[in-house]
């Protein structure tokens, strides 16, 4: 099993809908989680932290499920410039960071 | 301010030869991470430095792989053969010191090296 693991998509979004996919993790000791972006040809960017109560920013709400062992991003009133790749990615002990395989998200008209 | 910059962008070369991809971190930043990306395999971490003393080179796949980071604004992986296996988007990314649970990462805009 992966260390963390996403569903690669596509989802097919029609703009202004509302969207939210998953990522679990199978360490239980893990202490931090990210939601990154990546555009096509281009490097991740850091989108939000996932923090243990539930955090909002804008249109993105990230949540984070710790006796299931997962997180979430749900992206609200889609825009066509949300079209990119999300990638989850999680802390264990120490400073190394593990990426998921990216959820690939397309907006539409 | 410049963000971290890698060279080249790209990279053709041929089976056997060797390969070096080179970074320099943002300016501050203490912690250097290289990662390598495919379409099968995601994003891997392959070595991270903190201070220029690699911590983790667990994911190096094997002794054709090497990095070093002789001071804190460059760092270099070389691949010695290189194989067409190898063929991927390196990515180099820094990180401040003290971030705590904030871990952002900046990220370069990769090397994509194609071995034929």
């Amino acid at each position: 099993r992966k260390e963390v693991e996403q569903d690669p998509g596509p989802f097919n979004v029609p703009e202004g809908a509302t969207v939210a996919f998953n990522c679990t993790y199978s360490n239980s000791a893990s202490q931090s989680f990210f939601w990154y972006r990546q555009d096509c040809r281009k490097e991740p960017k850091l989108l939000m932290s996932v923090y243990s109560s539930g955090n909002e920013d804008g249109r993105f709400t990230a949540q984070l499920n710790r006796a299931s062992q997962y997180i979430s991003l749900l992206i609200r009133d889609s825009k066509l410039s949300d079209s990119a790749t999300y990638l989850c990615v999680v802390k264990a002990a120490g400073n190394k960071l593990t990426f998921g395989g990216g959820t690939r998200v397309l907006v539409k008209p | 301010d410049a963000g971290v910059i890698q060279s080249p962008r790209h990279e053709v070369t041929e089976m056997g030869q060797e390969v070096t991809l080179r970074c320099k971190p943002i300016s501050g930043h203490n912690s250097l991470f290289w990662y390598r990306q495919t379409m099968m395999r995601g994003l891997e971490l392959l070595i991270y430095f903190n201070n220029n003393v690699p911590i983790d080179d667990s994911g190096m796949p094997e002794d054709r792989f090497s990095a070093k980071m002789p001071n804190a604004s460059f760092s270099t992986l070389k691949i010695q053969p290189s194989e067409p296996r190898d063929s991927a988007v390196y990515f180099c990314a820094s990180r401040r010191p003290g971030q705590g649970g904030n871990e952002k990462l900046f990220f370069g805009s990769g090397t994509q090296l194609s071995v034929l």
